[in-house]
């Protein structure tokens, strides 16, 4: 079975620009969840969405940043513009609804902003 | 403030004895503890997970163990393997499908 896919595996780009990962939950699951990991903060969640709606975004940083689910298969996470302090690497996970389920995590993307 | 702590960064270990990987929590209406393995340029991979109900569960040569009053619950590994090398991730959750709150991890080094 597939798990979960994230694209692109690295990314590097200059400050200013926009920057789009993508996310493949697994199949049948029903809530997603980005994180970003540093070294100086860990795995952090930015988001979580629920049957494709955001449900908690308070840990997005800034206006900067933006994620979308427009269906059950994928998602995005979006910062425009890009700053150095957003490098990092960022994780997508996806788990089953109902109770307590572990999350499956994604290789994730590591992104790097000159 | 952190909710889920890791207090040892690195660990190192001689292959074939007991790993004991610790972690403190603060936040009492956790009930759901779950430790993940990851290796470089991957993601985090579940292990095994414990319900606050219990204060046990063992999978193979990972048991882990809970203790509720104190806080505090740990992840025994017996025998190490080399394959072992990881960081170890704690996280825990509240009542439902909340999100996970993640310790900083410790990094498992498995000596041959």
């Amino acid at each position: 079975d597939a798990g979960v896919i994230q694209s692109p595996r690295h990314e590097v780009t200059e400050m200013g620009q926009e920057v789009t990962l993508r996310c493949k939950p697994i199949s049948g699951h029903n809530s997603l969840f980005w994180y970003r990991q540093t070294m100086m903060r860990g795995l952090e969640l930015l988001i979580y969405f629920n049957n494709n709606v955001p449900i908690d975004d308070s840990g997005m940083p800034e206006d900067r940043f933006s994620a979308k689910m427009p269906n059950a298969s994928f998602s995005t996470l979006k910062i425009q513009p890009s700053e150095p302090r957003d490098s990092a690497v960022y994780f997508c996970a996806s788990s089953l609804d109902g109770g307590h389920q572990p999350q499956h995590f994604g290789d994730g993307t590591r992104l790097s902003i000159l | 403030d952190q909710q889920v702590k890791q207090n040892s960064p690195s660990l190192s270990v001689q292959e074939g004895r007991i790993s004991i990987l610790n972690c403190d929590y603060t936040n009492s209406m956790f009930d759901y503890f779950l430790w993940y393995k990851k290796y470089p340029a991957e993601g985090p991979t579940f292990l095994i997970s414990i319900s606050s109900i219990k204060d046990k569960n063992e999978d193979g040569r990972f048991t882990v163990f809970l203790n509720k009053s104190a806080k505090h619950l740990s992840l025994h590994i017996v025998p190490s393997q080399p394959g072992d090398s990881a960081v170890y991730f704690c996280a825990a959750s509240g009542s439902g499908n909340t999100p996970l709150v993640f310790g900083k991890g410790t990094r498992l080094s498995v000596i041959a």
